[in-house]
Formats: C-alpha cells, sequence, structure tokens
C-alpha cells in the first residue's frame, strides 16, 4: 500500500460547481497536512495548511482532515475556470522523526469549464 | 520581492555533458530541497539540507549532486550518470522543523537532453 493515495482524475466539472479533491494514506504518525496548486508548466503553490483534524476555510477554499479515517479533502465552492490546475495533497510527520519528510500525493487533474 | 529563484527555466543538455541548475531564495529559510516531477510520477525528493555545509540524499539521488555553501543558495548538478534526467526539476525552501516542514517552491527548470 502506498504511504499516500490521490485519484488522478482527470476531474471536469462546470463553473459554478462544488469540487471535492480526496487523499487517502497509511501512516498514522502523519499530523501536517498541506494542498497544493499547479498551474501548468508551473510551480506547485501552497494554498492550504492544516495541522492534525478539523477543518480550515479560506475564502472558497475548504481543507478537512479525517485522522482516524486516515483522509482529507479539499472543497473548492463556486468554482472557477481559474482554478483549473493540478492539486497536490502533502503531509508530513512530527520533526525529528523518519517520517518528517514531506509525502506528496501523485495530484489530480481539475478542468472547471465555462 | 521575497520568493525563489530557479534558473535557467529551459535547459538543453547533450548526452555525457554535467549541467548545474541553480537556485537561490530570499526568503531566509533554513531548509532547502530538489524534486524531480515526472508524468505520472507525481514529486519525487532528490536532495535536501537543512543547514549550510550539510545535505542529506532524498529517494532518488542517484547522478546527482548539490552543495550548500550559503544559505541562500542550494544548486544542483545532473551528471552525466543520470540514465534519464529530462525531467521538470523544482526547487523549494521551508523554515525548517519548527514550521511543519511546509515549503515552498520556485517555478521550475525543464531540462531535456538532447
Amino acid at each position: 500500500q502506498k504511504e499516500v493515495e490521490q485519484d488522478p482524475g482527470p476531474l471536469s466539472v462546470p463553473e459554478g460547481a462544488i469540487v471535492s479533491l480526496n487523499c487517502t494514506y497509511s501512516n498514522s504518525a502523519f499530523q501536517y497536512f498541506m494542498w497544493y496548486r499547479q498551474y501548468s508548466r508551473k510551480g506547485p503553490e501552497l494554498l492550504m495548511y492544516t495541522y492534525s483534524s478539523g477543518n480550515k476555510e479560506d475564502g472558497r477554499f475548504t481543507a478537512q482532515v479525517d485522522k482516524s479515517s486516515k483522509y482529507i479533502s479539499l472543497f473548492i465552492r463556486d468554482s472557477q475556470p481559474s482554478d483549473s490546475a493540478t492539486y497536490l495533497c502533502a503531509m508530513s510527520g512530527r520533526s525529528g522523526g523518519s517520517n518528517y519528510k514531506l509525502t506528496f500525493g501523485k495530484g489530480t487533474l481539475l478542468t472547471v469549464n465555462p | 520581492d521575497g520568493g525563489i529563484t530557479q534558473s535557467p527555466k529551459y535547459l538543453f543538455r547533450k548526452e555525457g555533458q554535467n549541467v548545474t541548475l541553480s537556485c537561490e531564495q530570499n526568503l531566509n529559510h533554513d531548509a532547502m530541497y530538489w524534486y524531480r516531477q515526472d508524468p505520472g510520477q507525481g514529486l519525487r525528493l532528490i536532495y535536501y539540507s537543512q543547514i549550510v555545509n550539510d545535505f542529506q540524499k532524498g529517494d532518488i539521488a542517484e547522478g546527482y549532486s548539490v552543495s550548500r555553501e550559503k544559505k541562500e543558495s542550494f544548486p544542483l548538478t545532473v551528471t552525466s550518470a543520470q540514465k534519464n534526467p529530462t525531467a521538470f526539476y523544482l526547487c523549494a525552501s521551508s523554515f525548517g522543523p519548527s514550521s511543519g516542514n511546509t515549503i515552498y517552491f520556485g517555478e521550475g527548470s525543464w531540462l531535456t537532453v538532447v
């Protein structure tokens, strides 16, 4: 079993739809969870950062972490064509341990159609 | 503007040649990283450095070398020993352990072997 699993898509939705992106993981030591957005031929940019379980909201974006199920989600409300990108989940454990380095999902390609 | 600068953006290399990719950051970050991104493979860690004059191998270090003589700079050399060097290379940096290992990426360098 891979440490982080992410459905590669592609995912295609109409403008204004609610988008749900997900990752599952197997390492219970992960405590820090991130979502990155990567436009074509660009470097990834940090979108959301969450520590431990719970929800975090930032504008149209909501990140959820369920450590009991080892499942994280990113929701995009009122999706826009400018949201079309690849979304990468990433996670790491506590500093000083072997799980400290970030582990990335392979990314989900999202297209929002006008 | 604060950020991570990678150069060159595009680079062509003949087989048997070594090439060096530059990465400079002015974010005062302690840690720096090099990743390789291939289609369908996600991000793979090549080398990372948590402090000046020290660096560690990542998951795919063979055929690559790095140096960390200054806090701001972390150049990557792709040697002729790297069997399949054509890829998108990403440099990243972070404050280190206290930040939960949240990393920030540069815009990337495209290397093509001709």
